[in-house]
């Protein structure tokens, strides 16, 4: 299996700043993702991110919002900027290993 | 309409009681079909994949039927750790990746 950590696990952040999580992986992986759970509901999913190009973003998520990085094979890190309330959710980093999808335990972001 | 729909849930059944779980999904090009179990406060971990033929894992069977595009869970003999969201999934190939879609999950709570 992967092993997947997430930098904070959780914060309360003040409407308009912007928070950086981070994902490491005890694996090299192709393919990291990232998703979003707002409270009640089922994973959307954010973008895709490859080591080495630009992320691709799924309907509705954009890069100016949701800026990614992936400077290696283990590591990537999603920010959410100009935060709003609507923004509180759980992010969730996930990798696909061995043809099994791994999640990390999440960032429980609350933005006031 | 969502593309993967499953039962609202949420079910409360007693130790012991047999459960289904029902899923049905839209994109008749998905490939592989999984049950992802969340506990509160959790990251989703993989239960069991879903195959054509039908799968058993201990007391957990799962069936696939693509004509219908309709997918189950059946939990026997439950157990109260069994309370959990169970969150049906289904992924095709996106270029060189696997989309995954998730279902918003069925509340599932086994009273003693």
């Amino acid at each position: 299996s992967a092993v997947i950590s997430q930098k904070p696990s959780r914060d309360i952040c003040q409407r308009g700043t912007s928070l950086t999580i981070q994902c490491q992986v005890d694996s090299q992986v192709t393919m990291m993702f990232w998703y979003r759970q707002q409270p009640g509901q089922s994973l959307t999913l954010i973008a895709t991110a490859n080591q080495g190009s630009e992320a691709t973003y799924e309907s509705g998520f954009v890069i100016d919002k949701f800026p990614i990085s992936r400077p290696n094979l283990t590591f990537s890190t999603l920010t959410v900027s100009n935060m709003s309330p609507e923004d509180s959710s759980i992010y969730l980093c996930s990798v696909d290993h061995r043809t099994q999808q791994f999640f990390g335990p999440g960032t429980r972001l609350t933005v006031l | 309409r969502k593309e993967v729909e499953q039962d609202p849930g949420p079910f409360n059944v007693p130790e012991g009681a047999t459960v289904a779980f029902n899923c049905t999904y839209s994109n008749s090009a998905s490939q592989s079909f999984f049950w992802y179990r969340q506990d509160c406060r959790k990251e989703p971990k993989l239960l069991m994949s879903v195959y054509s033929s039908g799968n058993e894992d201990g007391r957990f069977t799962a069936q696939l039927n693509r004509a219908s595009q309709y997918i189950s869970l059946l939990i026997r003999d439950s157990k109260l750790s069994d309370s959990a969201t169970y969150l049906c999934v289904v992924s095709w190939a996106s270029g060189s990746a696997r989309q995954l879609t998730f279902g918003s999950g069925t509340q599932l709570t086994v009273l003693p």
